[in-house]
């Protein structure tokens, strides 16, 4: 079946821009999403990019979408504590698949 | 943003029973759900995909039998759980979108269900 991957750890020290990257292999994705989980909680939908877009910005939030490459990455600036969590993308074709999530850990 | 709620959050149930999972879309309808299995420090895996007012369409490896989903209305889905074993303790996310243009998929929080 089609995959979507994600390096599982990243640790940053706050202030530090965190960059996580995720690969898919579904050519027809229209829609890409990068979800946040905090623990015991569902996701929460940070952002989202059409297929036809390289790059989309929100706030602190930066995402870059090589679809050559099907490479996806989530860019976040100044990170803060609080921005610990673990981190999906997925990408939509006729469903939604998720990566195994790219756990994020902000460092003081 | 639309509202997904799911319940129950968290549930314990003795091997051998069963356990029913609900899925609501507050302020929409929703044509399509998904119910998703997370396993610990691993990602959401899709087990069916229920469209209302026909049968679900189960991902492979997932036992029909197992794990009943009904999509009796355009705001309700749910997910039975029959004849639990500790094995299927996992949690349960379900997600919801209005239709196949839709941009995002909305999910509840999740149910976190552990069988002892």
């Amino acid at each position: 079946g089609e995959d979507v991957e994600q390096s599982l750890f990243l640790s940053v020290r706050e202030g530090d821009s965190s960059v996580i990257n995720c690969t898919y292999t579904d050519s027809s994705s229209t829609y890409l999403y990068w979800y946040k989980q905090e623990p015991g909680a569902g996701l929460q939908l940070l952002t989202y990019i059409f297929s036809n877009m390289d790059m989309k910005q929100d706030q602190r939030l930066t995402v870059l979408l090589n679809k050559k490459d099907k490479h996806l990455s989530l860019r976040i600036a100044d990170t803060q504590t609080g921005d610990s969590a673990i981190y999906f993308c997925a990408e939509r074709g006729n469903d939604m698949r998720f990566g195994a999530g790219t756990r994020l850990t902000v460092k003081p | 943003g639309a509202v997904v709620s799911q319940h129950p959050s968290w549930v314990i149930c003795k091997s051998g029973t069963s356990v029913k999972i609900e899925c609501r879309s507050l302020d929409f309808q929703a044509t399509t759900m998904f119910w998703y299995r997370q396993f610990p420090k691993q990602s959401l895996m899709l087990m069916a995909t229920s469209n209302e007012g026909s049968k679900a369409t189960y991902e492979q490896g997932v036992e029909k039998d197992k794990f009943l989903i009904n999509h009796a209305s355009l705001t309700l889905s749910t997910l039975t759980v029959t004849s639990a074993h500790p094995e299927d303790s996992s949690f349960y996310i379900c997600s919801a979108r209005v239709g196949e243009r839709a941009t995002e998929a909305f999910f509840g929080q999740g149910t976190r269900l552990t069988v002892v």
